[in-house]
């Protein structure tokens, strides 16, 4: 079985702060890492993807990769309430299937 | 316009009836799926396609029936095997490789009378 695991939340920050949302894969083959955003009642909606170790910014997003420790997070700089949302990690192996964690809360607090 | 779509948006099922959701994409993608997510829940893999014609069963496919005999389409049933089908229902694709991202359509809710 592969397993995605995220911390639900909720988690709270203050406006203008940095919010880090992480999740850890058991797979070890898994070759490409997402994030999704999805707002109550919506689908999800891509933000960032990854596929090698190190760090990938876009914006006010910075997605981190550590293959060896089998570690993905999202890191949202300069927090707005436009922020709040239930984040997803996503992680995809071979054989283009795709395995969701449960999605970690966030509350950006004016 | 490229995407993906769901229809209908919301859905009302009674006992003992076969409901079917739609799902088309023009985006050109090999790989179709669907998720059931539940209130709170992340998202499981009810089936997935990769070829026209061929499709895999997920982790949830009990209750479930899905046909692709369409590059564009690929239709889920909620059979009255089901017996508990309230959820919100997403469809996605990809295209074929390993790093190809996923999009989703903007889902039906399934409520039974």
């Amino acid at each position: 079985q592969k397993e995605v695991e995220q911390n639900s939340g909720p988690l709270s920050v203050p406006e203008g702060a940095i919010a880090s949302l992480n999740c850890t894969y058991s797979d070890r083959g898994s070759q490409s890492f997402f994030w999704y955003r999805q707002y109550s009642g919506k689908s999800p909606e891509l933000i960032m993807f990854i596929y090698s170790n190190g760090d990938k910014e876009d914006g006010r997003f910075t997605a981190q990769l550590n293959k060896a420790s089998q570690y993905v997070s999202l890191l949202i700089r300069d927090s707005q309430p436009s922020d709040s949302a239930t984040y997803l990690c996503a992680v995809k192996a071979t054989g283009n299937q795709f395995y969701f964690g449960t999605g970690t809360s966030l509350t950006v607090i004016p | 316009d490229g995407g993906i779509t769901q229809s209908p948006k919301y859905l009302f099922r009674k006992e003992g009836q076969n409901v079917t959701l739609s799902c088309e994409q023009n985006l050109n993608h090999d790989a179709m799926y669907w998720y059931r997510q539940d209130p709170g829940q992340g998202l499981r893999l009810i089936y997935y396609s990769q070829i026209v014609n061929d499709f895999q069963k997920g982790d949830i496919a009990e209750g479930y029936s899905v046909s692709r005999e369409k590059k564009e389409s690929f239709p889920l049933t909620v059979t009255s095997a089901q017996k508990n089908p309230t959820a919100f229902y997403l469809c996605a694709s990809s295209k074929d490789g390993a790093q190809e991202t996923q999009y989703f359509g903007p889902g039906t809710r399934l409520l039974v009378l």
